[in-house]
């Protein structure tokens, strides 16, 4: 099965400072894959997308993720965070028949003005 | 404008009733998805349905129903056999729920919160 995993639980920054989140997933086959940002009290919105081409993503807001086929990872880089970048991130990818999403547990993103 | 609109944005229910909540979209799109949303556990599929008259358990179907009697609703029903109901619930919907190449991720409506009181 499938399966998503996001290992940072919680990561506080201050702001200006660099951001990397991990997310590595387990599935052998052809994936599309994404990350989602919740701000606090709001839904879920696409940050960017993974499908095909070149690995490296940009998505809104200065964010972006590179796709390593051979380390089954997409990580979510921005250069230089900002307080608005509070938040909880997922990385969530989708592979196999029935195409449904897979989402990691989530990373809270803290930023310290 | 299109999106997704679920209600109500809290629920409050007793224990042992059975409660539904609303999930309707205005984006043609094909596939509809709910997922329940704990506190360092991510977002789980509770169903799925990629077809008008049509849907499938994902990983955590016990103790929920739902119907997808038209395109546009996908309402997801929390019986009382539902140990620990109380959660925050999206729903989601998708241009294509088939195959490996979904390019378009999903979209998400605000979510409910449910508690059992």
């Amino acid at each position: 099965a499938q399966s998503v995993s996001q290992h940072n639980h919680h990561v506080i920054l201050s702001e200006a400072a660099s951001l990397e989140l991990g997310c590595n997933y387990s599935y052998g086959g052809t994936v599309n894959l994404f990350w989602y940002v919740q701000y606090p009290g709001q839904h879920l919105q696409l940050l960017l997308k993974y499908f095909s081409g070149d690995p490296l993503v940009k998505g809104i807001k200065g964010f972006e993720a590179e796709f390593i086929k051979s380390k089954f990872s997409f990580n979510l880089r921005k250069p230089s965070v900002q307080w608005s970048d509070t938040a909880e991130y997922f990385c969530a990818v989708n592979g196999g028949s029935q195409g449904n999403l897979i989402f990691g547990k989530g990373t809270k993103l803290s930023v310290k003005p | 404008d299109g999106g997704i609109t679920q209600s109500p944005k809290y629920l409050f229910r007793k224990e042992g009733q059975n409660v539904t909540l609303s999930c309707e979209q205005n984006l043609n799109h094909d596939a509809m998805y709910w997922y329940r949303q704990d506190p360092g556990q991510g977002l789980r599929l509770i169903y799925y349905s990629q077809i008008v008259n049509d849907f499938q358990k994902g990983d955590i179907a016990e103790g929920y129903s739902v119907s997808r009697e038209k395109k546009e609703s996908f309402p997801l029903t929390v019986t009382s056999a539902q140990k620990n109901p109380t959660a925050f619930y999206l729903c989601a919907s998708s241009m294509s729920g088939k195959g490996i190449h979904n390019p378009y991720g999903y979209t998400f409506g605000s979510g409910t919160r449910l508690t059992v009181v």
